[in-house]
């Protein structure tokens, strides 16, 4: 079974542009989280879906990141203008909410973000 | 306070010794408890969940303390693929949001 999928794996881009990283989550799981991984601040969680709706999104840290869930099996997470503090690895995962591996979380493999 | 907090380390370990970790955490409503093992510029991965009477795997045991609000993962006979970053995962009540510790950085030294 395929699991979370993140595009793009790498992305390099300059101050002030806009940058969108896109998640497809596992099939079935109704939960999708956007976290994002420094070594200062290590893993902090920006916003998550429960079957499409956010239901908290107080770690987005302004108002120039935005996040969708428009189906299921797809979810973007923007900044707009992106800038230098910005980067980051940003990580998908999504969840089931119930059967025996509810509450666990896989990750897909990350959106490094390098802004310049 | 953090939420959840770990010593970031690093440990570095001989092979085939024991090694412990803790991890506190601050919402004493919480409920599901999680050790994630994340290898170097890789994505974090369920090493194991953590069960209110304690839970064994192999090498691996996770206990958890609600008195004092603290989770423990203990590895014994460590090999050298064992070397990765731990993280500790807590939730609140009701609530799926898995708040992560930062890390405790494992090297197991031949």
């Amino acid at each position: 079974d395929a699991g979370v999928i993140q595009s793009p794996r790498h992305e390099v881009t300059e101050m002030g542009q806009e940058v969108t990283l896109r998640c497809k989550p596992i099939s079935g799981h109704n939960s999708l989280f956007w976290y994002r991984q420094t070594m200062m601040r290590g893993l902090e969680l920006l916003i998550y879906f429960n079957n499409n709706v956010p239901i908290d999104d107080s770690g987005m840290p302004e108002d120039r990141f935005s996040a969708k869930m428009p189906n299921a099996s797809f979810s973007t997470l923007k900044i707009q203008p992106s800038e230098p503090r910005d980067s980051a690895v940003y990580f998908c995962a999504s969840s089931p909410t119930s059967g025996r591996a509810a509450g666990e979380l896989f990750f897909g493999e990350g959106s490094r973000l390098t802004v310049l | 306070r953090k939420e959840v907090e770990q010593d970031p380390g690093p440990f570095n370990v001989p092979e085939g010794a024991t090694v412990a970790f803790n991890c506190t955490y601050s919402n004493s409503a919480s409920q599901s408890f999680f050790w994630y093992r994340q290898d170097c510029r890789k994505e974090p991965k369920l090493l194991m969940s953590v069960y209110s009477s304690g839970n064994e795997d192999g090498r691996f045991t996770a206990q958890l303390n609600r008195a004092s609000q603290y989770i423990s993962l203990l590895i014994r006979d460590s090999k050298l693929s064992d070397s990765a970053t731990y993280l500790c995962a807590v939730n609140g009540f009701g609530n799926e949001k898995l708040t992560f510790g930062t890390g405790t950085r494992l090297t197991i030294i031949p």
